[in-house]
């Protein structure tokens, strides 16, 4: 079974500063990691994925993970963020042989200030 | 990539109706999923709708209170009944190509209150 810990409910941030958003899995069995985003009042988007290969992986609107095997970590960064980059993220993995099906974070509140 | 719509986008219903929340797709996919959002929760998964066949529940929920139809390649239906309190959430949709793309795609939602 697999498990997801982001630490951190909510994250304030100026605008234009950079930020990262920490997630670590739990699993018996090699993973897929992913990052959601959900902007208000609407569904999900995926911002990013990690499948296999290269462990730095560059998503959509200037985010990027990188894939810590030794410490079970997926963290997203982005170097500056915008007033729009306000949303909830979700860390999400799903195991090698459980394909498709995801397991999520409880989310992490990215609250951008101007 | 997919254009997923769900109907309705919000209700309000007393305890002890059912509501049947359609979701559409605009291309035939492998799999469908519906999940559960509860205020100012993570999403849980609750079943995975499979086309032609009984859909496949997660731990903690059963076909008698979530009951789920796909009777096609494009479309499907999630029941929640004999609703109560407990209930109110936001129920989503997804969707997955498959062929080892591994990428879920979301519905907009369907934000459900219980009085």
């Amino acid at each position: 079974a697999q498990s997801v810990t982001q630490l951190d409910s909510q994250v304030p941030v100026f605008e234009e500063a950079p930020v990262e958003l920490r997630c670590n899995y739990s699993s018996s069995v090699s993973v897929y990691l992913f990052w959601y985003v959900q902007y208000p009042n609407q569904g999900l988007q995926l911002l990013l994925k990690y499948l296999s290969g290269s462990t730095l992986v560059k998503g959509i609107n200037g985010f990027e993970a990188e894939f810590n095997k030794s410490q079970t970590s997926f963290h997203l960064r982005k170097p500056s963020v915008h007033i729009s980059d306000t949303a909830e993220y979700f860390c999400a993995v799903s195991g090698w042989g459980a394909t498709n099906k995801l397991i999520f974070g409880t989310g992490t509140l990215l609250a951008v200030q101007p | 990539s997919a254009v997923i719509s769900q109907k309705p986008s919000r209700d309000i219903c007393q305890r002890g109706t059912s509501l049947t929340i359609q979701c559409q797709v605009d291309s035939q996919v492998t799999m469908m999923f519906w999940y559960r959002q509860q205020p100012g929760q993570s999403l849980t998964l609750i079943a995975t709708a499979n086309q032609g066949s009984e859909a496949t529940y997660e731990s903690g929920f059963v076909i008698d209170k979530f009951p789920i139809s796909r009777p096609n390649l494009t479309f499907s239906t999630l029941t929640v009944s004999n609703m109560s309190p407990e209930d109110s959430s936001i129920y989503l949709c997804s969707v997955d190509f498959g062929q080892g793309i591994y990428e879920q795609y979301f519905g907009p939602g369907t934000r459900l209150t219980v009085t």
